[in-house]
Parts: structure tokens; C-alpha cells; sequence
């Protein structure tokens, strides 16, 4: 079966701009986590969504935004761009929100200029 | 707070060496366990598991891990490591009342041929 999708592969922004991606879990998953990963701070949770309702929050700002459609399809959003915001975002998709056992995305390689 | 670490960064091993990861995690609840791997240009994905039961558990590629309890470890261990272990390995409690996955900063492991 097809495996977790993220879109785009690459993005490259300007500071200040927002930006939106996309993840396509896997059929029949139904939690949908996204992490933030940098060679500085490695996988940091974002967050994490469950039937359209976002169940836990990381120590982000409020810049970084999320949500999840009723095909399990989830989005994020970053706005007003930092430099520092230039990282991996990876997108985990889950069967359930008993085990935790995560399926990975590609992710989507955001590099802010 | 859950917190995960991992006690080294940086392994070096000749072929036929053996290896153990440490990873010690710290949360008051109960939480199902995780290790996953990162292959050079791929996604994570996972390498094996522990929920409940023998705390002695095998994953794939001849990897296992052992769940102490009473230290709050879930080590990593291959008898025998390969040339196509080179990887980034990472350890990841997840806290199965919030479905919040935390991951260790991660041990790059390099086997020379």
C-alpha cells in the first residue's frame, strides 16, 4: 500500500512569507504527527492530530499551525518565516492513537532565505 | 515532563563489531517504546518495538532491545553490526495518553567495511 506523502519535497521562502504542507497519511491512519528536524535540535514534535482535533501541541510558537481534513489529510502552516524556521518537516502517520508506532513521510526540505 | 536521551552521538564500528545503544527516557506514565532508524537518504521508519510483555524484543536486521523498568532503558543491541548499518538510529518513547512520540537526539553509526 501506498506509504505517506508529503508535499512539496523542496520549498525555499523568503523571510516574512507563510508556507503550506501537505501530508497524505496512509490509508486507514487516522493520527497525523508532524516533527521539525534540524542537525542543531533534531526531531522536534510539533504536533499531533487524531479525527480532525489536534490532541497535543510541541513548544512551538504560535507561527506554526496545523490541521487535519475529514480524509485524514493534514496540513501545516508556518507564517511570517524566520531563518531559523529552514529545517526537514516530517509528517508520522498512525493507525490508531493507542501504540504510537509511526509511519514516516520524505518530508519537506524548507529552507528560508 | 517526558524526556528521552541517548548517550552517544557518534559510534564508530568495524564490521562483525558489536553494538549497544544506550537510551534512557523519563516519564511517569505509561509509555510504549520505540527505535527507529535512518537510513543515508531515506525516511525513518521503524526497527522495533516494546508495549507490553517480554522486555526482550527483536526487530529487524538481527537488531533487538532490552525494556528495564526499574532504569528507565530500552538499549539497542546487534551481536554482529555490517557495513549497511551506517545509519542514524533514534530512541522514541511514546506517552500513550497524549500520543506524543519523543525522540532521542539520535546516534549516527558509522561500520567501516
Amino acid at each position: 500500500k501506498a506509504g505517506v506523502t508529503q508535499t512539496p519535497r523542496y520549498l525555499i521562502k523568503t523571510r516574512g512569507q507563510q508556507v503550506t504542507l501537505s501530508c497524505s497519511p496512509i490509508s486507514g491512519h487516522r493520527s497525523v504527527s508532524w516533527y521539525q528536524q534540524t542537525p542543531g535540535q533534531g526531531l522536534q514534535f510539533l504536533f499531533e492530530y487524531f479525527s480532525e482535533t489536534q490532541r497535543n501541541k510541541g513548544n512551538f510558537p504560535g507561527r506554526f499551525s496545523g490541521r487535519q481534513f475529514s480524509n485524514s489529510r493534514s496540513e501545516m502552516n508556518v507564517s511570517t518565516l524566520e531563518l531559523g524556521d529552514s529545517a526537514l518537516y516530517l509528517c508520522a502517520s498512525s493507525i490508531d492513537r493507542e501504540t504510537g508506532e509511526a509511519f514516516f513521510g520524505q518530508g519537506t526540505r524548507l529552507t528560508v532565505v | 515532563a517526558q524526556s528521552v536521551s541517548q548517550h552517544n552521538h557518534h559510534v564508530i564500528l568495524s564490521e562483525a563489531a558489536s553494538l549497544e545503544l544506550g537510551c534512557n527516557y523519563s516519564y511517569g506514565g505509561t509509555v510504549n517504546l520505540f527505535w527507529y532508524v535512518q537510513y543515508p537518504g531515506q525516511h525513518l521508519q521503524l526497527l522495533l518495538k516494546y508495549f507490553s510483555g517480554d522486555p526482550l524484543v527483536k526487530g529487524i536486521k538481527g537488531f533487538e532491545a532490552e525494556f528495564i523498568k526499574s532504569k528507565f532503558s530500552f538499549n539497542l543491541r546487534k551481536p554482529s553490526v555490517q557495513w549497511s548499518d551506517t545509519a542514524e538510529y533514534f530512541c522514541a518513547p511514546c506517552d500513550t495518553g497524549g500520543f506524543k512520540t519523543i525522540f532521542g537526539a539520535g546516534t549516527r553509526l558509522f561500520v567501516k567495511a
